[in-house]
């Protein structure tokens, strides 16, 4: 089936500790995004990439990295600096269509918890 | 950076009560899309509609992008349509246009 995997679903972090959490696509999306929900909360955008190869900062970008040497995998690393890093993390991809974007696609989401 | 405002914030219904959610958006967007968040956290795919009206089932949805909004109709809810509805938007512009600003979301309950 085409679609966005993330993995783990759940994920249980100390603190002090990097983690990186996985997200990987089969829809030959070019773009792919990475959000963060606090609870009853929007999503906000850590990170995203328009192609292989480059990523720009989103709006909260502090305290995690990313690697985008695959089109179809853009992994998240969750480290030691952010300091409050219990979330439920989204993945994201889409098209991208002439100056903008297509139909942005979810994965199930990873829930980290620092104990 | 483009802003994205949903009205109202939290919506009760009765099970069969019709509904509208409403999403402003403060500029020219590329893309704009209404997701349901369930309660296990996955977003669903309702509606891709950058401009006019679209329907599918118990749902509808129009953007009138010249004057910045979008609505999503809601008839005969049902219980299962309970959950958080976000608007999503793509503006125009280098930045703005490369990446999926989101509003704060509609929580809906529909009780029995």
């Amino acid at each position: 089936d085409g679609g966005i995997t993330q993995s783990p679903k759940y994920l249980f972090r100390k603190e002090g500790q990097n983690v990186t959490l996985s997200c990987e696509q089969n829809l030959n999306h070019d773009a792919m995004y990475w959000y963060r929900q606090d609870p009853g909360q929007g999503l906000r955008l850590i990170y995203y990439s328009q192609i292989v190869n480059d990523f720009q900062k989103g709006d909260i970008a502090e305290g995690y990295s990313v690697s985008r040497e695959k089109k179809e995998s853009f992994p998240l690393t969750v480290t030691s600096a952010q300091k409050n890093p219990t979330a439920f993390y989204l993945c994201a991809s889409s098209t991208r269509l002439g100056p903008g974007l297509g139909e942005a696609f979810f994965g199930q989401g990873t829930r980290l918890t620092v104990v | 950076g483009i802003q994205v405002e949903q009205s109202p914030p939290d919506l009760i219904l009765q099970e069969g009560a019709n509904s509208t959610l409403r999403c402003n958006f403060s500029d020219s967007v590329n893309n704009l899309q209404w997701f349901h968040q369930n309660p296990w956290g996955q977003l669903i795919n309702l509606f891709y509609i950058p401009s006019g009206t679209k329907q599918n089932g118990r749902l509808s949805a129009t953007t009138v992008a010249t004057e910045r909004y979008s609505l999503l109709y809601i008839s005969s809810s049902q219980t299962t349509d309970s959950g958080v509805y976000f608007c999503a938007v793509v503006g125009v512009g280098e930045t703005s246009g490369s990446r999926l600003t989101f509003g704060e979301g509609t929580q809906l309950t529909v009780n029995p």
